[in-house]
């Protein structure tokens, strides 16, 4: 069974510019998350889906941060504009959504470096 | 709201000596409980959880855990580590295995020779 995916895995831009990060679940994740890692922390959360609707944003910075999951499969992650402090690992994870006693699955990350 | 304290930043330990890092927990309702661990340049690897029933949880790679809901703790144990178990812990909880989770800041864990 391939794992997440997440692209690119390395992106440098200067503050104000925008970026995007990109995610595909497991096949037949309904449940996708998008978290920020910034060095020395552990991750947050910033949004979670369920198939293509929202179950929980109430940490992503929505004046600057948004995200989508069309179709209820990929997803992304867009910045715009970017700020020094959004340097950080920005992690996607899925789940089944079948039990309770389901497990996240994550990707390898995306290193954000805002100049 | 739920948080996780995990009081050790860094920890040396010997290779093949013991291991127990600490991880406490707040939490309204009964906690879901998970330890992840963080290699260099790789993505998080579920470790262990902890849902309900025995309160000792065994793991991949010779990792348990046991949860004491007296003491709010999640602590991970080895019985002897390896050069390679050195990398990141991450203990975290949430209100079910779907749900988003709260992560502790980590444990960065040095193995010495």
């Amino acid at each position: 069974e391939a794992g997440v995916a997440q692209s690119p895995r390395y992106k440098i831009i200067e503050k104000r510019q925008s970026v995007a990060f990109w995610c595909n679940p497991i096949s037949g994740h309904a449940t996708l998350y998008w978290y920020q890692q910034i060095l020395g922390q552990g991750p947050k959360l910033l949004i979670q889906f369920q198939n293509n609707g929202v179950v929980d944003d109430s940490q992503l910075p929505k004046d600057r941060f948004s995200a989508e999951r069309l179709k209820g499969v990929d997803s992304t992650l867009k910045i715009q504009p970017a700020k020094l402090e959004d340097s950080a690992v920005y992690l996607c994870a899925s789940s089944s959504w079948d039990s309770l006693t389901d497990t996240q699955y994550f990707g390898p990350g995306t290193r954000l470096t805002v100049l | 709201a739920q948080s996780v304290t995990q009081p050790d930043i860094h920890i040396t330990v010997s290779e093949g000596a013991s291991l127990e890092l600490r991880c406490n927990y707040s939490y309204g309702a009964t906690p879901y409980l998970f330890w992840y661990v963080q290699s260099p340049g790789q993505g998080l690897q579920l470790l262990l959880k902890y849902f309900s029933g025995d309160t000792l949880v065994q793991g991949i790679k010779g990792f348990e855990a046991e949860f004491k809901r007296s003491q709010s703790s999640f602590n991970l144990r080895k019985p002897s580590v390896h050069w390679s178990d050195a990398a990141e812990y991450f203990c975290a909880v949430g209100e079910g295995g779907a749900d988003g989770l709260t992560f502790g800041k980590g444990t960065h864990l040095i193995i010495q020779p």
